[in-house]
């Protein structure tokens, strides 16, 4: 029943390494957004994808790269992690472009870079 | 940048209206209030939105001045379960996304 899924909810590796998150949404909506909450609890917006294009990139560094095989899914792939990518990493998603605000967001992924 | 301010922190007793205030006194002729909300550990949840007429639904009230410079969030009868930080934000229909500010830090008491 969950709208949007993150998995894992947690994930803990070493700097240097190369970790990926999933999202799924089961509620049909055609754009999905990934969004980056630091440890100041800033919650800020990285990628957009509407049916599967690339709408938004706000600036993130090369290592971020989204992947959305279709539109219930987009993934977040992370090359050469650092520590200052450590933050909980929320996936959302709404019905269209010209639905206004209304986003539904999953539990998050907390990502630790030790 | 967020386009809102929000007070960092209120209090309320449960059972009581929790009323949280939010300016807006740059908002646009097209843009929309939101409210969201973050419950410790979760992902934000969106409450209620209005553009100008105030607005009503099973979680909240959104009250806009006739200015539409400011609003409030009303939670009627708040719990413990309200305890989280709430956002204000502004954007229009088409928003691509949404810029959250720091909130408000709303902690009900028993």
């Amino acid at each position: 029943d969950t709208a949007v899924s993150q998995t894992p909810k947690y994930l803990v590796t070493q700097m240097g390494n190369d970790k990926s998150i999933k999202c799924e949404q089961n509620l049909g909506h055609d754009t999905m957004y990934w969004y980056k909450q630091d440890s100041k609890k800033f919650l800020k917006i990285m990628f957009s994808y509407n049916n599967k294009e690339l709408i938004i990139n706000e600036t993130v560094p090369n290592r971020f790269s989204p992947k959305s095989p279709d539109k219930a899914h987009l993934n977040l792939h992370i090359n050469s992690l650092e520590l200052g990518d450590s933050a909980v990493y929320f996936c959302a998603s709404r019905r269209g472009l010209a639905e206004g605000g209304t986003q539904y967001f999953g539990p998050g992924t907390r990502l630790t870079v030790l | 940048d967020a386009k809102t301010t929000q007070p960092p922190s209120m209090d309320c007793a449960e059972g009581r209206a929790a009323n949280l205030p939010c300016n807006h006194s740059t908002i646009s002729g097209n843009e929309y209030v939101y409210w969201y909300r973050q419950i410790h550990s979760q992902g934000p949840q969106y409450i209620i939105h209005g553009l100008k007429n105030n607005e009503t639904n099973e979680m909240a009230s959104l009250i806009i001045t006739e200015d539409r410079k400011s609003s409030t969030l009303i939670l009627p009868h708040a719990t413990l379960r309200d305890t989280a930080v709430y956002y204000c934000i502004v954007g229009d229909q088409g928003a691509q996304k949404l810029v959250f500010g720091q909130g408000t830090r709303l902690t009900i008491n028993p």
